[in-house]
């Protein structure tokens, strides 16, 4: 069973609109971590923003936020004000614990955003 | 800021070939990583390494592949009798013990087996 699932495969924003990228989650442990990664066109993994199972708010860093609904095991990145060099692949991740801290990926979206 | 650095950043092998693709963590880190993203997939689990040894591995992670952490600093993969479908951007990864702080990677290592 898929651990990460993200819906969306490809997303259009215009600049300097807000958009929601999809991620629902599926683990029986209690402690977890979520991630966003963005990768762009050149390849590398750039952490974005962290929350933990265990928060009591959501995850914010500078545009980008993080709507975590624990209940629906839903952890939605939100960027707000898109630029142009937002358009990448987002990747959503989830490290259990008790598991080396390996993080599980969800099969990304890719966002572009148009001018 | 640190970081983790990949060496090299493209390497293209005969199948059949051994390869092996470096990696330097962030120097107090405990945890490192290896993950593979085959083009246009997700990002795929390896193998983790904690305290001289593997703590895990994935079913991916088989015979062919191993790991090193041979002088304190570099963390290698070596990959023996590369096959096509090792085609491959292999990131490096490395964390603390800390569990909210990210795991850090590397620019990753893009394979070509020819």
């Amino acid at each position: 069973a898929q651990k990460i699932t993200q819906t969306q495969p490809g997303m259009f924003v215009q600049e300097k609109e807000a958009v929601t990228l999809d991620c629902t989650y599926d683990t029986s442990d209690p402690s977890y971590g979520l991630f966003w990664y963005k990768q762009p066109s050149s390849g590398e993994m750039i952490f974005l923003i962290y929350q933990g199972s265990y928060d009591q708010q959501n995850a914010t860093e500078g545009r980008y936020s993080l709507n975590f609904q624990k209940a629906r095991k839903s952890a939605n990145l939100v960027i707000s004000a898109s630029q142009l060099g937002d358009s990448a692949m987002y990747f959503c991740a989830m490290r259990e614990s008790g598991s080396s801290y390996k993080l599980i990926f969800g099969s990304g979206t890719r966002l572009l955003v148009r001018p | 800021e640190p970081e983790v650095t990949q060496t090299p950043s493209h390497q293209v092998t005969q199948m059949g070939q051994e390869v092996i693709l470096r990696c330097v963590p962030i120097s107090n880190h405990l945890y490192f990583y290896w993950y593979r993203q085959i083009l246009g997939q997700k990002v795929e689990f390896l193998v983790s390494f904690y305290n001289n040894e593997i703590s895990e591995k994935s079913e991916i992670f088989d015979d062919q592949f191993s790991v090193e952490r041979p002088d304190g600093s570099n963390f290698t993969l070596k990959i023996r009798s590369t096959k096509l479908e090792d085609s491959a951007m292999y990131f490096c990864a490395s964390g603390d013990l800390e569990s909210n702080q990210p795991q850090h990677f590397g620019d990753g290592t893009r394979l070509s087996i020819l």
